[in-house]
């Protein structure tokens, strides 16, 4: 059964800093993995996707890799800003459709 | 474009009652998706269909969860006999079709189900 965790669970930093959000997965037969941000009462934005023959995705200050074979997958948000503080989600697609979610990490960009 | 709606935002009931939640995907998504996000967990899939068929519903916790979709359009997730447990904010997701390798999932807002 795939198992999906994200480290940390909650994380506090100063505007400007870089950081690094973890998300690892037990079953490396994976199709692609979702980075996703929630915000207090909404619902989830999609940030970048990575097909699994992908190594890695960038979409203005955000990068995301995927290391397969060790089940292991980072986000990197450069030049935190108070507006990326959310909870990020790391889904793992297996199969052609089903979506197992981390239990997220909650950012918070002090300002 | 339109996004993922759903109705309704919040839903307050009484254990015992039955509930129905609804979901209007993005105009020509195919597939549709419900999943539930506890507090303190993280999202847990429900159902899936492609078009008007469930061929996954292994994710529905019991047998007072339903849901059905109409005209490959809006479905309802309907819970019957609701439990405390059942408290929780219920997602739902449309996508334009499976099996491609860039499809992505889009979702609502939710509606947050309190049972009291």
């Amino acid at each position: 059964k795939q198992e999906v965790t994200q480290i940390p669970a909650a994380l506090s930093v100063p505007e400007g800093e870089n950081l690094v959000l973890n998300c690892s997965f037990t079953d490396s037969a994976i199709y692609n993995l979702q980075w996703f941000r929630q915000d207090p009462g909404k619902g989830l934005t999609s940030l970048l996707l990575i097909q699994s023959s992908q190594r890695e995705q960038t979409s203005g200050r955000l990068n995301a890799s995927l290391d397969k074979s060790s089940g292991r997958s980072t986000l990197y948000i450069a030049a935190s800003q108070p507006g990326d503080s959310a909870t990020y989600l790391c889904a793992v697609i297996s199969g052609t459709y089903k979506y197992i979610f981390g239990t997220g990490t909650r950012l918070k960009v002090l300002a | 474009g339109a996004g993922v709606s759903q109705s309704p935002s919040n839903k307050v009931t009484e254990k015992g009652k039955d509930v129905e939640l609804r979901c209007d995907p993005i105009s020509g998504h195919t597939a549709l998706y419900w999943y539930r996000q506890s507090l303190g967990q993280g999202l847990e899939f429900l159902i899936y269909f492609q078009g008007n068929s469930a061929p996954d519903k292994s994710g529905l916790p019991s047998d007072r969860f339903s849901a059905e979709r109409t005209g490959g359009s809006v479905s309802t997730l309907t819970i019957q006999r609701t439990q405390q447990e059942d408290s929780a904010v219920y997602l739902c997701a449309s996508s334009k079709q499976i099996g491609q390798a860039t499809d992505t999932q889009y979702f609502g807002p939710g509606t947050r189900l309190t049972v009291l």
